[in-house]
């Protein structure tokens, strides 16, 4: 049973670039969460969605930054017009649902590594 | 706004040590809490939470926490280290309020055991 899986593991862009990256959940899990580890900092949550709908997105930055959980395929991150400071290992998660958080585990994907040149 | 904090940034012990990382969050009210590992080169692992009942929680291999409300304390223990837990590790907090998977994490104790 594949785990989260994200793409790519190590992203490169230029200043002012677009960066998407992937997450498949794990089988089964319906919710997928993005989170975003700077350097020396802890993992700050930035969004949480189901299939087609965003739940939560109070981490995200207000501009530049869109995710999405499409009916079909992976969810994607995607960082617009990248500036330095995006540069940070970007982690995704998935949980199996339930309207409250009843004790589900989330799971955490390898993470994917952004750096801006 | 809430907070978790990990009170060692490095904490480097010899194999058959005992095992103690401090973590405090801000929040008085109701809380999950949660302790991750990292391996090197690996994904974030649960390695045990709470939710409600007995304060004291069992996690895999051998990790236990123990949940003091009076001290907004969750702090991970484990009797005698090995090599192989070597790692970094996540203390993390559900959000008060917030939605599943909004968890606030405090930013991590890397442990080094020594042969």
């Amino acid at each position: 049973n594949a785990g989260v899986m994200q793409n790519p593991r190590h992203l490169v862009r230029r200043r002012g670039q677009e960066a998407r990256l992937r997450c498949s959940p794990m089988k089964g899990h319906s919710h997928v969460y993005w989170y975003r580890q700077l350097p020396e900092e802890g993992l700050k949550f930035m969004v949480y969605l189901q299939k087609e709908n965003i739940i939560d997105e109070s981490g995200m930055p207000k501009e530049r930054f869109s995710a999405e959980f499409p009916k079909e395929g992976p969810s994607i991150l995607r960082i617009q017009q990248v500036v330095r400071g995006d540069s940070a290992a970007y982690f995704c998660a998935s949980s199996p649902g339930g309207r409250r958080f009843s004790g589900n585990t989330i799971y955490f994907g390898e993470g994917s590594w952004l750096t801006v040149v | 706004a809430q907070s978790v904090s990990q009170h060692n940034h490095h904490v480097i012990l010899s194999e058959a040590a005992s095992l103690e990382l401090g973590c405090n969050y801000s929040y008085g009210g109701t809380v999950n809490l949660f302790w991750y590992v990292q391996y090197p080169g690996q994904h974030l692992q649960l390695l045990l939470k709470y939710f409600s009942g007995d304060p004291l929680v069992k996690g895999i291999k051998g990790f236990e926490a123990e949940f003091i409300k009076s001290k907004f304390s969750f702090n991970l223990r484990k009797p005698s280290v090995q090599w192989s837990d070597t790692a970094e590790y996540f203390c993390a907090v559900n959000a008060p309020g917030g939605s599943q998977g909004n968890l606030i994490f405090g930013k991590g104790t890397k442990l080094s055991v020594k042969p």
